[in-house]
């Protein structure tokens, strides 16, 4: 069975762009999770969907949104790129929402030049 | 105050030692807890549940005190490949949606030869 899967693996992107970043989750699960991990700190919650909606979203600006499609993959868009985006983004689905079991994909490492 | 906290690390340990892990949350409505695991700039592995009578897997063992509001995580024997970051992590109660779930910033392990 396939584990959650990110794409791409590494995004280089200057200041001021768009990035967008791809997660499948395990087949069968419903919910979403993205995490943004800066060098050197822990995860901090960036977003949960679950059955295609927003269900909750952490402290960050409206640059970072997202969304999740009818077959629960899902999409973060993070807008007007500024240095200190540069982090490893982390997908995590659960198989329902409010399961805390989460099961996470490698990651996109995010370079904002 | 930090939601979740950890004891900072790094921890340097020689091959067969025992090593303890702390962590305290703040949020006294709190209802589950865990430890993940993270190899270097990889994705978080759930490594166990924390249950209020105390839990053992293997060489590990997990206990919970809801009263001090505080969680560890104890490694026996320690082995060249428990190396990694050890995160705690606990459920953020959010009415009606099941809640989130906030990560400690992570202690190191380094075990050596």
């Amino acid at each position: 069975e396939a584990g959650v899967t990110q794409s791409p693996t590494h995004l280089i992107k200057t200041r001021g762009q768009q990035a967008t970043l791809r997660c499948s989750p395990i087949s069968g699960h419903t919910s979403v999770y993205w995490y943004q991990q800066a060098l050197g700190l822990g995860l901090q919650f960036l977003l949960w969907y679950d059955e295609g909606e927003e269900r909750n979203r952490g402290n960050f600006p409206p640059r970072f949104s997202g969304r999740q499609f009818p077959n629960y993959s899902s999409e973060l868009n993070v807008n007007a790129l500024e240095l200190e985006d540069s982090a490893l983004y982390l997908c995590a689905s659960s198989f329902r929402g409010g399961d805390e079991k989460l099961f996470f994909g490698s990651g996109t490492q995010l370079s904002v030049l | 105050r930090k939601e979740v906290e950890q004891d900072p690390g790094p921890f340097n340990v020689p091959e067969g030692a025992t090593v303890a892990f702390n962590c305290t949350y703040s949020n006294s409505a709190s209802q589950s807890f865990f430890w993940y695991r993270q190899d270097c700039r990889k994705e978080p592995k759930l490594l166990m549940s924390v249950y209020s009578s105390g839990n053992e897997d293997g060489r590990f063992t997990a206990q919970l005190n809801r009263a001090s509001q505080y969680i560890s995580l104890l490694i026996r024997d320690s082995k060249l490949s428990d190396s990694a970051t050890y995160l705690c992590v606990v459920n953020r109660p959010i009415y009606n949606q099941g809640g989130k779930l906030i990560f400690g910033q992570g202690t190191e392990l380094s075990v050596k030869p």
